[in-house]
């Protein structure tokens, strides 16, 4: 089945660095993935929609500067967090959309924790 | 707007157990709805779907009725096991999965042998 690369699956960072969290599509083109937020105990923040080739579609009260995706091939989107502070420390989740089969994959998260 | 509505966790059982979570939704036309599941420390893994009224998606022994009259979409389980302990989110998308999906808060399911 499709499946979804998520990369780093943990990451520690000090406060003021930036941090690049890859997700790929590894047997399947995604023209479309989107970037979630995980709170402990809270269900998933949809962040950002990534299309290939164009700017991503960020939703309402995320900072577009401050997480910078970038989509820049059918099998990759990247998600940036810039400036990084405690307050960003969360599990992140990108999923695709496989246009063949119509069905989402989820990548396996990444662990961020600003220090 | 859309929304998802979850039964609140967490939700303890003993093995063998039948299992509910409910589920309601909002949505103008007609959603597709899901059921995922997350182990801990991973990411979210597909259960079951279905993506019009009265479809009745399954897997692992896990079933949920897409019941339009009722805008609900709930989850059971005749016979739980511990292996079964994780966090279950509902969620719909707007247009047979080409769309954002909107989740619910997720219920934590523990299992107890």
């Amino acid at each position: 089945g499709a499946v979804v690369s998520q990369h780093p699956s943990r990451v520690i960072c000090k406060s003021g660095t930036s941090v690049k969290i890859e997700c790929r599509s590894l047997d399947f083109q995604a023209t479309t993935m989107f970037w979630y937020r995980q709170f402990p105990k809270q269900s998933l923040m949809l962040m950002a929609t990534s299309n290939e080739g164009s700017k991503a579609t960020y939703e309402q009260g995320v900072e577009k500067d401050k997480f910078l995706i970038n989509h820049a091939s059918l099998t990759l989107s990247t998600l940036t967090v810039t400036s990084a502070h405690p307050e960003d420390s969360s599990f992140y989740i990108c999923s695709a959309v496989d246009r063949e089969s119509n069905g989402y994959t989820f990548g396996s998260g990444t662990r961020l924790t600003v220090v | 707007g859309n929304s998802v509505t979850q039964m609140e966790g967490p939700v303890t059982l003993s093995e063998e157990a039948f299992l509910t979570i409910n589920c309601t939704y909002t949505a103008t036309g007609y959603p597709s709805l899901f059921w995922y599941v997350q182990y801990p420390g991973e990411g979210l893994q597909l259960l079951l779907k279905a993506t019009k009224a009265d479809d009745k998606g399954s897997n692992k022994g896990f079933e949920a009725t897409y019941r339009k009259e009722t805008t609900s979409f709930h989850l059971e389980k005749g016979s739980v096991q511990v292996s079964d302990s994780a966090v279950y989110f509902c969620a719909l998308s707007d247009r047979q999965n080409t769309d954002k999906l909107i989740f619910g808060t997720g219920t934590r399911l523990q299992v107890f042998p």
